[in-house]
């Protein structure tokens, strides 16, 4: 399967503790996106990266999420002291972007996160 | 502020029935149209796209048709099927920005 992949599929943590996120994209694919998705609603953007430049992070819910791609492959994102607010399913997803052509996101099969 | 806005929130549909889905959006900077379709526990899944230099676009049986001056585009399954039970959601995006804006998604149902 060459698609895009998360890790770990579920997590279940308490209230406080910092959880980190890997994502894999598919190969070729330069750009990687994370996003939430709550219970009944739509994703919502977080931030992306183009190679291992973090293009957008104005979107970061706040200051104790963090995203990195060190090597411009694959990325984690972490959460600080969570709260049970961050409860949610967190998305990747990974794109070959061009100047001129076609942008689809394809996205990975999520990694639920719930906060005791 | 939802950039992007989709109705119905639910719709039920008869095997064999035609299935619509609605979207709206204000930002007319918005230059690509994908619909994506989400099983639950799973990721969405591209169905297909658009960009408003075309009004319809069709890929078996899924259509787009995009009213550019309306700012609306909408979804048409034709002869839905139990399978295509899932949810459904519109999504914006502009080459400059490239973050998607997705619709609050639209939970389908198809009856035997």
């Amino acid at each position: 399967d060459t698609g895009v992949s998360q890790d770990p599929r579920h997590k279940i943590t308490k209230r406080g503790q910092n959880v980190t996120f890997r994502c894999d994209p598919i190969s070729e694919h330069n750009r990687l996106y994370w996003y939430r998705q709550t219970l009944g609603q739509g994703p919502e953007f977080l931030t992306y990266f183009q190679n291992e430049a973090q293009l957008e992070k104005s979107r970061l819910l706040s200051d104790r999420f963090s995203a990195e791609r060190p090597k411009g492959s694959f990325s984690t994102l972490e959460i600080q002291r969570t709260e049970q607010g961050d409860s949610a399913m967190y998305l990747c997803a990974s794109s070959f972007w061009r100047v001129i052509g076609e942008d689809t996101q394809y996205f990975g099969p999520g990694t639920r996160l719930t906060v005791l | 502020q939802q950039q992007v806005k989709q109705s119905p929130q639910s719709l039920i549909v008869q095997k064999g029935g035609i299935s619509i889905i609605n979207c709206a959006y204000e930002n007319t900077a918005f230059d690509y149209f994908p619909w994506y379709q989400q099983f639950p526990g799973k990721g969405p899944a591209l169905l297909i796209a658009i960009r408003p230099d075309v009004s319809e676009k069709k890929e078996g049986r899924f259509t787009i048709s995009f009213n550019k001056s309306a700012k609306q585009f909408s979804l048409h399954i034709m002869d839905s099927q139990p399978g295509d039970s899932a949810t459904y959601f519109c999504a914006a995006s502009m080459r400059a920005g490239n973050q998607f804006y997705f619709g609050t998604g639209t939970s389908l149902t198809v009856i035997p």
